[in-house]
């Protein structure tokens, strides 16, 4: 059983474009996390999501918004896309102390 | 603010040479340390952690890492590295609760056969 679902995998669309992607995990863990790897593999924090309070970092424009339907969800998504925006995007949940769980990720592509 | 430096962003080694990658960290409270690996078209996987206690941590696939308060540094090492350990490493810190890791720029290991 996978414990951190990403969909999709691979998202190829076009600039002004708006986009989502679903991640889901099924670990009970009251925290997750959306980051960002750019191309040059820089991994950056986007947000955390904890008991429906959002830590957002400051540097993320707020074309990025998480949305949490339930405790075991968090999508994110991105209003008029930008070529900037192309990067693989992390999914990741945690019981606490740090410790955190991966998804596969998702690669967006941006023309 | 914390933050994570990882000195070598390329390394090439030859198989069965030792292995120490060097992660220094800057937070000013209690931490948690991590290193993680990526292998190629892959997600990222825990190797080894620290909390606290001895700071002298084990991971998975033989690898070990040495936290030095002192130093601020929390390096990795592999006795013998082997072909399949060419990956990208990633040191990271948190200080717990929901505010995520930090992690440094990464290590491109590259391990010839």
């Amino acid at each position: 059983d996978t414990a951190v679902s990403q969909t999709p995998k691979y998202l190829v669309t076009q600039m002004g474009n708006d986009k989502s992607i679903k991640c889901e995990q099924n670990l009970g863990h009251d925290t997750m996390y959306w980051y960002k790897q750019d191309s040059k593999k820089f991994l950056k924090i986007m947000f955390s999501y904890n008991n429906k309070e959002l830590i957002i970092n400051e540097t993320v424009p707020n074309r990025f918004s998480p949305k949490s339907p339930d405790k075991a969800h968090l999508n994110l998504h991105i209003n008029s896309l930008e070529l900037g925006d192309s990067a693989v995007y992390f999914c990741a949940s945690s019981p606490g102390q740090g410790k955190q769980y991966f998804g596969p990720g998702t690669r967006l592509t941006v023309t | 603010a914390q933050s994570v430096s990882q000195h070598n962003h390329h390394v090439i080694l030859s198989e069965a040479a030792s292995l120490e990658l060097g992660c220094n960290y800057s937070y000013g409270g209690t931490v948690n340390l991590f290193w993680y690996v990526q292998y190629p078209g892959q997600h990222l996987q825990l190797l080894l952690k620290y909390f606290s206690g001895d700071p002298l941590v084990k991971g998975i696939k033989g690898f070990e890492a040495e936290f030095i308060k002192s130093k601020f540094s929390f390096n990795l090492r592999k006795p013998s590295v082997q072909w399949s350990d060419t990956a990208e490493y990633f040191c990271a810190v948190t200080g717990g609760g929901a505010d995520g890791l930090t992690f440094g720029k990464g290590t491109h290991l590259i391990i010839q056969p």
